[in-house]
């Protein structure tokens, strides 16, 4: 079974272009979530989805930014617009579905994007 | 909000010492606790995860951690640490009470190093 993939693994735009993160979550998995790394931090949260539905995002910033996660193919997360604070690493994750909510986040390898 | 404090950011030690990295969340309800770890340009993986039962959980490379709810914590040992669990450790936790228990929040990591 193979895991949460992500692509690009290494992304670099100049200011003012577009990123474009995608994310295939595991078989079976139909939750997603989006987390940003910022250099010496932890994981922050930024958005939950299932099929076709934003459930959570606030932790997204308000402008530039937004995720999709359509009925068919990955996830993307797109940034607009870019700017050098927006270079971080970009987690995604994914979780099965369960009656409580309390399916284990399992985590893909990462976009580390560099904005010049 | 949920707020998770990884006391030390950088733990070197000597191989087959014993290491305990520690960590502290800020909750007066319940909590499910969680321990990853990543390697260098890898995503994260889960360690252990503490949901409910028994306190102390164990993961199956030999580190195991102990919820303490009157302590606020889940430090995380290892009686013997290889040269190979060099990585930085993250500590997460998430609500099961409420409407985002889906919501991982991060401590800053501690990398733990080492040495031969």
């Amino acid at each position: 079974n193979a895991g949460v993939m992500q692509n690009p693994r290494h992304l670099v735009r100049r200011r003012g272009q577009e990123a474009r993160l995608r994310c295939s979550p595991m078989k079976g998995h139909s939750h997603v979530y989006w987390y940003r790394q910022l250099p010496e931090e932890g994981l922050k949260f930024m958005v939950y989805l299932q099929k076709e539905n934003i459930i959570d995002e606030s932790g997204m910033p308000k402008e530039r930014f937004s995720a999709e996660f359509p009925k068919e193919g990955p996830s993307i997360l797109r940034i607009q617009q870019v700017v050098r604070g927006d270079s971080a690493a970009y987690f995604c994750a994914s979780s099965p579905p369960t009656l409580t909510g309390a399916g284990t986040q399992y985590f893909g390898p990462g976009t580390r994007l560099l904005v010049l | 909000a949920q707020s998770v404090t990884q006391l030390d950011s950088q733990v070197p030690v000597f191989e087959e010492a014993p290491v305990e990295l520690r960590c502290n969340y800020s909750s007066s309800v319940s909590v499910y606790l969680f321990w990853y770890v990543q390697y260098p340009n890898q995503g994260l993986q889960l360690l252990l995860k503490y949901l409910s039962g028994s306190t102390l959980v164990e993961s199956i490379n030999g580190f195991e951690a102990e919820f303490n709810k009157s302590q606020t914590s889940f430090h995380l040992r290892k009686p013997s640490v290889h040269i190979s669990d060099t990585a930085e450790y993250f500590c997460a936790v998430s609500d099961p009470g409420g409407g985002s228990n889906y919501k991982l929040t991060f401590g800053k990591g501690t990398l733990l190093t080492v040495n031969p």
